[in-house]
């Protein structure tokens, strides 16, 4: 079993729509928890991070972490074709150690 | 803006070639790292690399090496291609500390081996 765990999707909406994209994980020592994107041809970009448990807001874009459960979510609002890319998940922290691990990524389509 | 490039964006090989990627970062960023990323696998670390002359082997270094000789440029070097080293290729660098978090990635490279 693979340390994160994203479903790869691929993952289609209507423009506008609310999209919720999520990660579990099974290392209980991850402290910091990220949100890469990653447009076609492209390298990923960090959209945002948190530190532990909690919610963090940046726009149309609210990422949302429970420890307890081990899962974490992004969600889109009001999603947008040019948010049509693939979304990596990333942990790292505590005696996980400071190098990133990500999960396969899923693939947004938002169709106009 | 932080810049990282990557020497190519594709390349085709033929197996047992020794294959050089090469990246390179302009903010004076002191770490940089290799991944490859597959399919339903994600991004998988390589090699990274804290400081100028200082490597460390990630998740994956096998048939896999490096060369930092300066602080800019991190080279991933295929000693003797596989087809199972086709891949895409990331580079990425970050400054220390807590902006560990946000790492810079380079374009990609994609490597075909064949």
């Amino acid at each position: 079993q693979k340390e994160v765990e994203q479903d790869p999707g691929p993952l289609s909406v209507p423009e506008g729509a609310i999209v919720s994209l999520n990660c579990t994980y099974s290392n209980s020592a991850f402290q910091y928890f990220m949100w890469y994107r990653q447009y076609s041809r492209k390298g990923p970009e960090l959209l945002m991070y948190t530190y532990s448990s909690g919610n963090k807001e940046d726009g149309r874009f609210t990422a949302q972490v429970d420890k307890s459960s081990k899962y974490i979510s992004l969600f889109i609002r009001d999603s947008q074709p040019s948010d049509s890319a693939t979304y990596l998940c990333a942990m790292r922290g505590g005696n996980a150690g400071n190098m990133l691990t990500f999960g396969g990524g899923t693939r947004l389509m938002v169709k106009p | 803006d932080v810049k990282v490039t990557q020497s190519s964006r594709y390349l085709v090989k033929r197996t047992g070639e020794k294959v050089f990627l090469e990246c390179v970062q302009d903010m004076d960023h002191e770490n940089m790292f290799w991944y490859r990323q597959d399919p339903g696998l994600g991004l998988r670390l390589i090699y990274f690399s804290y400081d100028v002359k200082m490597k460390e082997k990630g998740d994956i270094p096998e048939g896999y090496s490096v060369s930092r000789e300066k602080k800019e440029r991190f080279s991933l070097i295929l000693e003797s291609a596989s087809t199972n080293q086709t891949s895409m290729y990331l580079c990425a660098s970050t400054p220390p500390g807590v902006r560990e978090n946000e790492q810079f990635f380079g374009p990609g490279t994609r490597l075909t081996v064949l």
